[in-house]
């Protein structure tokens, strides 16, 4: 079995950079797929994009293509989700899941980021 | 507006029959499994189904879920109130250079 373990609440004001984490224990950190996905308030989830973290290859939603950076340290079973200038309309919960494809066995607990000024 | 296409709402009385849809195309659900989740309020989406019809440990078999061309349903039989939640579907997209699709999400509502 796999957990993942989020950081915490963030509070940023917009302009402000971010990195967010998700941590894995359990099974073994390479042998899955960690997406990230974006829930607005009262809003659906959206898929954000996915890192392999055995040789760290990512591939993003279009929507969300070079407006963040999703990447991995396999030596600390941790995964990131990163933004160099936020928005307020980056204000979400954003989830880790781990597994292949849309199949997302594993969920953490969810990060939520307030931006604000 | 999401590339999977789900009632925004659903509704039913304890212990009835509800069937929710996931409408999408040839990319995704028609050339991929469909996997559905349950999002109870405040707290992280939970894996109902996977590969269409397959329920992981622990997911009572009221749940089940069917998949037929490019449209998928997952069904809810003997409601009940804690089945009062948030489901989506979601499947692989092959297009550009591939990606996850959630639909839109329903809200189940039992009377």
């Amino acid at each position: 079995e796999v957990q993942l373990v989020q950081s915490g609440a963030e509070v940023k004001k917009p302009g402000e950079s971010l990195r967010i984490s998700c941590k894995g224990s359990g099974s073994s950190f390479t042998n899955y797929w960690i997406s990230w996905v974006r829930q607005m308030p009262g809003k659906g989830l959206e898929w954000m994009g996915r890192i392999d973290p055995s040789d760290s290859y990512t591939n993003y939603s279009p929507s969300f293509q070079g407006h963040v950076t999703i990447s991995a340290d396999k030596s600390i079973s941790t995964a990131y989700l990163q933004w160099s200038s936020l928005k307020a309309s980056d204000t979400a919960m954003y989830y880790c899941a781990s597994g292949w494809l849309g199949n997302f066995d594993y969920w953490g607990q969810g990060t939520l980021v307030t931006v604000s000024s | 507006q999401s590339v999977l296409t789900q009632p925004p709402s659903a509704s039913g009385t304890p212990g009835q029959r509800v069937t929710i849809s996931c409408s999408g195309s040839s990319s995704n659900i028609g050339s991929n499994t469909v996997n559905w989740y349950q999002q109870l309020p405040g707290t992280a989406p939970k894996l109902l189904i996977y590969n269409n019809n397959q329920r992981p440990s622990g997911v009572p078999d009221r749940f089940s879920g069917s998949k037929s061309g490019t449209s998928a349903s997952l069904a809810i039989s003997g409601l009940q109130s804690e089945d009062e939640a948030d489901y989506y579907c979601a499947a692989w997209d092959d297009s550009l250079n591939g990606s996850v699709v959630f639909g839109g999400g329903t809200k189940l509502t039992v009377l």
